[in-house]
Order: C-alpha cells, then structure tokens, then sequence
C-alpha cells in the first residue's frame, strides 16, 4: 500500500460522455503527477502539480482534459466528450518536492463504448 | 513518448533462475529507477540509481547503470512466483521533475 489512493478504480462510460477521476496523495507529498496508460505501454506523463500550482503539461494533455488541484490535497482530472481513444488506465502519483521517487495509486480504469 | 525500451519485451523462466532486463534511453538523465506493475495495478517502486552511481543492489535485486552507453540492466536472482510482473525502467531528464517510462518487460515466472 503506496498511500495514494485514486477513485473510481474502474469507469465505464458512452463516448460523448463527461468523466471525472480523484487522486489523494500521500499527505506530506506537495507533488502530485496524473499519468496514461494503454495496454502494452508504460506510463506517459499528462500534468503534475507543486501545491495548488500546475507547473507542467503534455502534449498529450488536449483541450478536453482538465486538471485541478485546488487546495493543494487532492486532485481531479476531467475528460470532457469523451472518445474511444480515451480508453486507458489514469495513474496518479506523488512525491516530495526535490523527492526523485514517485508512489504511485492502483489507477482508475476508463473503458469509453 | 517513450524514453526509451526494455529488453526482451518478454521473458519466461522457471522458479529459482535469475532473471535479466535491459533498458536503453535517450537523454542525459539525473538518475534511473525500475518499478514493478503487476496486472491491472499501479507500479511499486523498486530502486533508484543516481547517475554517478555504476550499480546498486536491494535485496535480490542488482541495478547497472552505463551512462556513456545510456542504458541500465536490472537483475533479479532466485526469482519467485510472486515476482510474475511488468518490469518498468523511469528516468528523469536533467531539469524535468516528470518520469519517462518504457514499454516494459513481462517477466513470467513459473513454480
């Protein structure tokens, strides 16, 4: 058990449909990162927060997703219309500002129809 | 996108041998860490080596690092069923806080 827990684990929704994914931290971490999994792949990075601010976004990232960190606990990743292609495991992590190790949440699993 | 790749994309050994993966990278990194996903799960850490280190051992596990030739092997001896998990190497670029991954390797181990 990393401590960072992540909800809902598993999400099944129609395409066109909004989604929205929680990621709590581990409490003393100020980092949190949100990352993309497809199957057969590694991780890819998305976006990751210091505190409330959100310092660094992917490419990956389109106008159809939204992040936020707003109290600089928990966060909230957003997919807006969502599309097939969406479909992936969404991986939340968090570190120690300076901290190279990242612990990572079991993930939520996104299965767009 | 990727950073880099694990090699064998698969591998299959009985309980007891050692297993072997390799990762290559692109860029000047700060340091290389492997982690552990088991099926459908998150990814647990399982070492971290700095860029000025050569290798690193944790328990049954031993981390090379070769920077001129910019990849990192990870070994693990007398494998267990319960080490039947994707293996993933994750290093960070020098100046970025965020993990590139690789693709991974699938590490069957069979009792």
């Amino acid at each position: 058990d990393t401590g960072v827990s992540q909800d809902p684990r598993h999400k099944i929704t129609k395409r066109g449909q909004n989604v929205t994914f929680r990621c709590d931290p581990i409490s003393e971490h100020n980092r949190l990162y949100w990352y993309r999994q497809t199957l057969g792949q590694g991780p890819e990075f998305l976006t990751y927060f210091q505190n409330e601010a959100q310092l660094e976004k992917s490419r990956l990232l389109s106008d159809r997703f939204s992040a936020e960190r707003p109290k600089g606990s928990f966060s909230t990743l957003e997919i807006q219309r969502t599309e097939q292609g969406d479909s992936a495991m969404y991986l939340c992590a968090s570190s120690r500002q300076g901290g190279q190790t990242q612990y990572f949440g079991p993930g939520t699993r996104l299965l767009v129809l | 996108s990727q950073q880099g790749e694990e090699d064998p994309q698969a591998l299959s050994i009985q309980e007891g041998e050692n297993a072997t993966m390799n990762c290559s990278y692109k860029t000047s990194i700060n340091n290389l860490q492997w982690y552990r996903q088991n099926s459908g799960r998150g990814l647990v850490h399982l070492i971290l080596i700095r860029s000025n280190e050569r290798e690193k051992h944790s328990g049954r596990l031993r981390v090379t690092l070769d920077t001129s030739k910019k990849s990192s092997s990870l070994l693990i001896t007398a494998s267990r069923a319960a080490d039947t998990a994707s293996y993933f190497c994750a290093t960070d670029e020098r100046g970025y806080s965020t993990l590139t991954f690789g693709k991974g390797t699938m590490l069957l181990v069979s009792p």
